[in-house]
């Protein structure tokens, strides 16, 4: 009864290192979704899939790509970590239905912190 | 597009008070409301939400009420506890959309002292 599993819990890069965040979820949920976390600012959309095999930018998707490399998991890469990435990353899955709002489950979180 | 803006950005209360969050929305296109909590270490969890069909949903403790026409909406607990202390993200979207497109609000920090 895992829901949606994030790895690592925390990080530490140092300015221009690259690093996946893995994303998992157990729902069979088609949609899934990266958001980051910053203080005043909300969650804030960086990528999301709507299905496998599609992605699409979010709000503030520059300085990262993703992958959905099953129906199970989305990954998130910074390939040159800057200060500004500093923040906490959220994982969230969901299962749309046509023409209907569905919620989506998040997973715990990912602190990440670039020095 | 829609921007959702949340207000206190922290709020302390004893325990057993009420607390009242606030949100206001610009698009006047939404029709869904919902309401997380976020403890800490932890992701945000769904708590209620309320649909511009109705002005005010209750579950137990907690309640939600909508203005349509001012465009806003509010979040409030009644005989709160020190396990209500979290982050409450208020948000707005329509219900014909996907997930992607909810607006969050910037987050309120409750803290409730015994």
């Amino acid at each position: 009864n895992a829901g949606v599993t994030q790895t690592p819990k925390f990080q530490v890069l140092k300015t221009g290192q690259s690093m996946t965040l893995q994303c998992a979820q157990d729902m069979n949920h088609n949609s899934m979704y990266w958001y980051r976390q910053d203080p005043g600012m909300g969650l804030r959309l960086i990528y999301y899939s709507a299905s496998e095999g599609t992605t699409d930018k979010g709000e503030v998707p520059n300085g990262y790509n993703v992958s959905r490399l099953n129906k199970r998991e989305f990954s998130l890469r910074l390939e040159s970590a800057a200060p500004s990435q500093t923040s906490v990353y959220f994982c969230a899955s969901s299962e749309p239905r046509a023409g209907r709002f569905t919620e989506a489950f998040f997973g715990q979180g990912t602190r990440l912190t670039v020095v | 597009g829609e921007n959702v803006e949340q207000h206190p950005s922290t709020l302390s209360v004893q325990e057993g008070d009420s607390a009242v969050i606030k949100c206001t929305y610009s698009d006047s296109a939404s029709n869904y409301f919902p309401w997380y909590k976020q403890e800490l270490g932890k992701g945000p969890q769904l708590i209620i939400d309320i649909r511009s069909n109705v002005g005010e949903k209750k579950d137990q403790r907690i309640a939600v009420t909508l203005n349509k026409t001012a465009k806003h909406f509010s979040l409030h607990i009644t005989e709160t506890q020190p396990e209500d202390s979290a982050v409450y993200f208020c948000a707005a979207s329509n219900t014909g959309t996907g997930f992607q497109k909810l607006v969050f609000g910037t987050g309120t920090r409750l803290l409730v002292s015994p």
